[in-house]
């Protein structure tokens, strides 16, 4: 299994740009996250999915920010437009949603900067 | 509002020795914590995780610990190897959300020198 595929690696853009972040979750999750890592917040969710259905968008910071996932090996986080202080490391994370305990599976990494 | 705190953001050690790395959270309905593993330009990989009906866990050199009348765990690492080095996040989940919401502390950056 080659993991949780994320693209671009690395995005530089800027201010008033759209910014589409793609992401592969592993094959068999039903479960797909959004993260935003910034050195003050850590790591904050932003959204997540259940079964391509979202769930939980409540760590969106704004209307500029939106996330879709289409079927279930896909999904996209847009920001329109961005700005810098968006500049960030956005994961996306996959796992199987059943009973018990949820660990999530972790992809690369997308490093946003927003000039 | 930080319901995860990690107040350490760094964290050296020297090789051989233990590493002990905290986490204080404010939910009082979290009942399972995780570390995660970071190292640079990689995604975070899970290392170990408890439940709120342990106080202990074990695995290899990592022990976390879970003392939930002081809101705190901590991940000891004995002994510490320089490979060790890299950034751990402790994050928390409650069974009200289906343990799916993880909520991650800010990190502490581990280094581990020979």
């Amino acid at each position: 299994d080659a993991g949780v595929i994320q693209s671009p690696r690395h995005e530089v853009t800027e201010m008033g740009q759209e910014v589409t972040l793609r992401c592969k979750p592993i094959s068999g999750h039903n479960s797909l996250f959004w993260y935003r890592q910034t050195m003050m917040r850590g790591l904050e969710l932003l959204i997540y999915f259940n079964n391509n259905v979202p769930i939980d968008d409540s760590g969106m910071p704004e209307d500029r920010f939106s996330a879709k996932m289409p079927n279930a090996s896909f999904s996209t986080l847009k920001i329109q437009p961005s700005e810098p202080r968006d500049s960030a490391v956005y994961f996306c994370a996959s796992s199987f949603y059943g009973t018990g305990a949820n660990v999530l599976t972790f992809g690369a990494g997308s490093r946003l900067t927003v000039l | 509002d930080q319901q995860v705190k990690q107040n350490s953001p760094s964290l050296s050690v020297q090789e051989g020795r233990i590493s002990i790395l905290n986490c204080d959270y404010t939910n009082s309905m979290f009942d399972y914590f995780l570390w995660y593993k970071k190292y640079p330009a990689e995604g975070p990989t899970f290392l170990i995780s408890i439940s709120s009906i342990k106080d202990k866990n074990e695995d290899g050199r990592f022990t976390v610990f879970l003392n939930k009348s002081a809101k705190h765990l901590s991940l000891h690492i004995v002994p510490s190897q320089p490979g060790d080095s890299a950034v751990y996040f402790c994050a928390a989940s409650a069974q009200y959300t289906g343990f799916q919401k993880l909520v991650f502390g800010t990190g502490t950056r581990l280094l581990v020198s020979p």
